[in-house]
């Protein structure tokens, strides 16, 4: 099975900051990988797949990069809705969430 | 759209069966995925099915004591639960393959392992004497 590392667990963070959470893969897994985020009380919602294809309707401030066993989610310009917490998905072998990141509000 | 319906108080080693009505879209060619959330605690994946319901994949954690099914005439997906155990109890959420089947086995790299852009809501599970 594919374990997916994420870091940080958790960042204190200000609005209009920059912030940057990594997803390492055990193996390769060819840009097979999705971000989400997580708001308190809600379902997840997809951000980015492809490692750093933007879907459709999401701000242009989240963007992905990466490739073999590691992947990066970068927000710019932080915004207050974007106070969540952010998973990581391998979709290369089955399925694997990372731990998730949890961006609270310095 | 997807709703969840079934999560209920349990004891352990009971059974449970969870149910996911879909709407709003071509039910049968998507594969479904059930994921879920303990108290606190990050995301799982469980079990996902093919938009046929001919392919199934499971975590190791559920083989051999949940079971995915779908029934396509009711635009419904299961998870059947057995022999449930304190450490199942989570949040259970199901959600849709991005794409149709037919794309994903050109673009996934397994042909079906995907991401998943549509969730549903939830229901809670909680194993418990």
């Amino acid at each position: 099975d594919i374990q997916m590392t994420q870091s940080p667990s958790s960042l204190s963070t200000s609005v209009g900051d920059t912030v940057t959470i990594t997803c390492r893969a055990s193996q390769d897994i060819i840009n097979s990988l999705a971000w989400y985020q997580q708001r308190s009380g809600s379902a997840p919602k997809v951000l980015l797949y492809a490692a750093s294809r933007l879907v459709s309707g999401v701000p242009s401030r989240f963007s992905g990069s990466g490739s073999g066993t590691e992947y990066t989610l970068t927000i710019t310009s932080l915004q207050p809705e974007d106070f969540a917490t952010y998973y990581c998905q391998q979709y290369y072998s089955s399925s694997t969430f990372g731990q998730g990141t949890r961006l609270e509000i310095k | 759209q997807l709703l969840e319906s079934g999560g209920d108080l349990v004891q352990p080693g009971g059974s449970l069966r969870l149910s996911c009505e879909a709407s709003d879209f071509t039910f049968n060619i998507y594969g479904m995925t059930w994921v879920r959330q303990a108290p606190g605690t990050g995301l799982e994946w469980v079990a996902s099915i093919s938009g046929s319901g001919g392919n199934t994949k499971y975590a190791d954690s559920v083989k051999g004591r949940f079971i995915i099914s779908r029934d396509n005439s009711k635009n419904t997906v299961f998870l059947e639960m057995n022999s449930l155990r304190a450490d199942d109890t989570a949040e259970y959420f199901c959600a849709k393959d991005a794409d149709p089947e037919n794309v994903v086995a050109l673009i996934a790299v397994n042909g079906y392992s995907y991401y998943m852009d549509v969730w549903g809501e939830g229901t809670t599970v909680i194993v418990s004497s």
